[in-house]
C-alpha cells in the first residue's frame, strides 16, 4: 500500500523567516496532495492542495510543489507569523477503479514560529 | 464551525461497554469518513462512505462498526474495545470521493479504561 513520509517532524523558526515541509510517498498512481493544518486543540483544516497534472500552486504565503518523477511533493511557507504555529500533515490519495480510494497521511511536522 | 459535527467530544468507556460515536454534516456532501489520530501516529483512515455505501475499510477490527443511514449521518459503533484504541475520532465528509477537500468535525476523545 501507499507509504507517506514526512520530515521533519518538527521544525522552529524566526518569526519572517521561511518554513519548508517536505514528503515523499510510494506509490506512482497518487494523484492528488493535500495539506492539513492542524492547531492545537483543533480539526484539521485544508490550507492548500495540488493534483498530479499540475507542479506548483501557490495561494499567498503558502505554495506546495510536485515532484512526480521523485515522488515527493513539499509545502512552502513565507514570511511565518506566530499564528502558523500548528502540525501540519501531508497526505497522498488514490483513487482507481470506480469506487476504490485510498488516502494515506504523513506522521505530521510541529512547526513553531518564535516571535 | 458548525459544517461537522460530532457527538459526544469526549467519552471514557471501559472494556465490556457498547458506546456509539455520532458525526453529522451539513454540508451536501456526498462521502463521509472515519478517521482515528492517536499521540504518535499519523491520522489513519478508518472507514469511507459515498453516497451511504461503505466503500473502504481500511483493515479496522470489528470491534468497531459503522453506520451510514443516510449522507448526512455516520456512525461508528464500539464495543469490546481495548485502552490501545483510546484515541480521537475524527469525522470528515467532502462532496466527492478522493480528489476533494475533506471537512473534518472536532472530534471525540475516546478514553477506554
Amino acid at each position: 500500500g501507499e507509504n507517506v513520509e514526512q520530515h521533519p517532524s518538527t521544525l522552529s523558526v524566526q518569526e519572517g523567516d521561511s518554513a519548508v515541509i517536505k514528503c515523499t510517498y510510494s506509490d506512482s498512481a497518487s494523484n492528488y496532495f493535500p495539506w492539513y493544518k492542524q492547531e492545537l486543540g483543533k480539526r484539521p483544516q485544508l490550507i492548500i492542495d495540488i493534483r498530479s497534472n499540475v507542479g506548483e500552486k501557490k495561494d499567498q504565503r503558502i505554495a506546495v510543489t510536485l515532484n512526480k518523477t521523485a515522488k515527493h511533493f513539499s509545502l512552502h511557507i513565507t514570511e511565518t507569523q506566530p499564528e502558523d504555529s500548528a502540525v501540519y500533515f501531508c497526505a497522498a490519495s488514490i483513487q482507481s477503479g470506480g469506487s476504490n480510494y485510498k488516502l494515506t497521511f504523513g506522521k505530521g511536522t510541529l512547526l513553531t514560529v518564535n516571535p | 464551525e458548525t459544517g461537522v459535527t460530532q457527538t459526544p467530544r469526549h467519552l471514557v468507556m471501559g472494556m465490556t461497554n457498547k458506546k456509539s460515536l455520532k458525526c453529522e454534516q451539513h454540508l451536501g456532501h456526498n462521502a463521509m469518513y472515519w478517521y482515528k489520530q492517536s499521540a504518535k501516529k499519523p491520522l489513519e483512515l478508518m472507514f469511507v462512505y459515498n453516497f451511504k455505501e461503505q466503500t473502504e475499510n481500511n483493515s479496522v477490527p470489528s470491534r468497531f462498526s459503522p453506520e451510514c443511514p443516510n449522507s448526512s449521518h455516520l456512525f461508528l459503533h464500539l464495543h469490546t474495545l481495548q485502552p490501545e484504541d483510546s484515541a480521537l475520532y475524527l469525522c470528515a465528509s467532502s462532496q466527492a470521493l478522493a480528489t476533494d477537500t475533506q471537512y473534518f468535525g472536532p472530534g471525540t476523545r475516546l478514553t477506554v479504561l
